[in-house]
């Protein structure tokens, strides 16, 4: 069983704090990690794929880096802002053909306070 | 078009109804995901849909029944659900075969919630 563990759980921060989150998964078999933001009543939306070990992504003030050698990916926002409140979710991907299945992480809740 | 839309956004049923839940996109995607989300757990993986065929199922009870009429379309068939069966349902979709870019990256419909009364 692919276990995908993130933490923290949950996360309370002032607007303008800089925070990250960790993504923890199995170092085997690695194909891609996947990571995705997801606002109460909308869509999950993909932010990033990562696929290459020391892969850094950036977009605006989101960014993410990948260790799949020792299976870990951090994701990191600068400057939090009230509209980045959202679960941010993870989800392993491990090599199993042309529909690969994406094992996800509970997800950390991050609140953003004015 | 890079919409994934889902209906009904809510449904109650009785035990022993039948009803359908419904996933719509048309971004060309032939790779077609239902996932069942509980409260404060992950997404889970119910069906994968590859070119319209069924291609995995993770071992789910019968009283769910998918189906793809066409590349379009994904459908979850609803019949003698229990209480523990309410749940978000997810349906997503992505392009079939890995490229350099997408990795199967999914686009997620905004999900049902289920209530089984």
């Amino acid at each position: 069983i692919l276990n995908v563990e993130q933490s923290p759980q949950s996360l309370h921060v002032q607007e303008g704090d800089s925070t990250n989150f960790t993504c923890s998964f199995p170092s085997s078999n690695f194909y891609a990690l996947h990571w995705y933001r997801w606002e109460t009543a909308k869509s999950p939306e993909a932010l990033f794929v990562m696929t290459l070990n020391g892969d850094e992504k950036k977009k605006g003030r989101i960014s993410a880096t990948l260790n799949t050698k020792e299976g870990y990916s951090y994701l990191y926002i600068k400057g939090s802002q009230p509209e980045d409140s959202a679960t941010y979710l993870c989800a392993f991907m491990d090599y199993g053909g042309a529909t690969n299945k994406l094992i996800f992480g509970t997800g950390t809740l991050l609140a953003v306070q004015p | 078009d890079t919409e994934v839309t889902q209906t009904p956004k809510h449904l109650v049923m009785g035990m022993t109804n039948k009803k359908s839940l419904k996933c719509e996109q048309h971004m060309g995607h032939r790779a077609m995901y239902w996932y069942k989300q509980k409260a404060k757990k992950p997404p889970e993986l119910m069906f994968v849909y590859s070119y319209e065929k069924l291609s995995i199922n993770e071992s789910v009870p019968s009283r769910f029944s998918p189906e793809c009429p066409n590349s379009s379309l994904l459908n979850l068939h609803l019949h003698a659900l229990q209480p523990e069966d309410s749940a978000l349902y997810l349906c997503a979709s992505s392009p079939i075969a890995p490229s350099s870019d997408s990795y199967n990256e999914q686009f997620f419909g905004p999900g049902t919630r289920l209530t089984v009364l």
